[in-house]
């Protein structure tokens, strides 16, 4: 069974640093492409950047161009999200996703994690 | 970024009746080499991820059921659910996967009347 199964959820105050992680399961990890989702409350989910655990091949969305680090650690089916500076305005829920078909990433998302929810405040 | 919308906001239908959700995207998402819309729905209900309903515009995944339809090519597309159910209360995205960033409709909210 595929398993995408996410850290715990996370208080952190402004300027502080966080890595979040998201551990596959149930398929083989490093073949396909993991994709990173930012759900704030209320709003519809955005797709942050995608990671290709193989060789940590990686591609952002512009708008988190820079705001963020997507990482791999394939020895230990883990996909990662990283911020070295947080901001209140990061509060939300993040999602991992597995992207469906192992030949590429113009696919759907067919297994999510569970989620971790980040809160950022002073 | 191509731009995905939703109509209407929100709908409340009558259990065993139909429910239509629209969804346009600002260009193309037909992939003229296969023939293929790359458009994708979801259902969220509140405190899960989304689910993956259909992809490619039209083909449900394994273990939805046949209630759940999706038609539509290039921009313009629809999600029908053909007999409403309790179960089926929730939220409705649509999501292009044609190009990066991958984009999301401002989603859908279905009720019960």
């Amino acid at each position: 069974e595929v398993q995408l199964v996410q850290s715990g959820a996370e208080m952190k105050k402004p300027g502080e640093s966080l890595k979040i992680s998201c551990k596959g399961s149930g398929y083989i990890f490093t073949s396909y492409w993991i994709a990173w989702v930012r759900q704030m409350p209320g709003k519809r989910p955005e797709w942050m950047g995608i990671i290709y655990p193989g060789d940590s091949n990686t591609r952002y969305s512009p708008s988190f161009q820079g705001q963020v680090t997507i990482s791999a650690g394939k020895s230990i089916s883990t996909a990662y999200l990283q911020w070295s500076s947080l901001k209140a305005s990061d509060t939300a829920m993040y999602y991992c996703a597995r992207i469906s078909d192992n030949s590429g990433y113009y696919y759907p998302m067919d297994y999510w994690g569970q989620g971790t929810l980040v809160t950022v405040s002073s | 970024d191509i731009v995905m919308t939703q109509s209407p906001d929100s709908l409340a239908v009558s259990l065993g009746e139909r429910a239509t959700i629209n969804c346009k995207s600002s260009q193309s998402l037909l992939y003229s080499s296969n023939n293929k819309d790359y458009l994708a729905w979801f259902q969220q209900k509140p405190g899960q991820p989304p689910k993956l309903l259909i992809s490619w515009a039209s083909s449900r995944e394994f273990g939805v059921p046949d209630r759940f339809s999706g038609s539509g090519s290039g921009t313009d597309f629809t999600l029908t659910i053909s007999s409403l159910q309790a179960e089926d209360v929730a939220l409705y995205y649509c999501q292009q996967y044609y190009s990066t960033p991958f984009t999301f409709g401002p989603g859908t909210k279905v009720d019960i009347k």
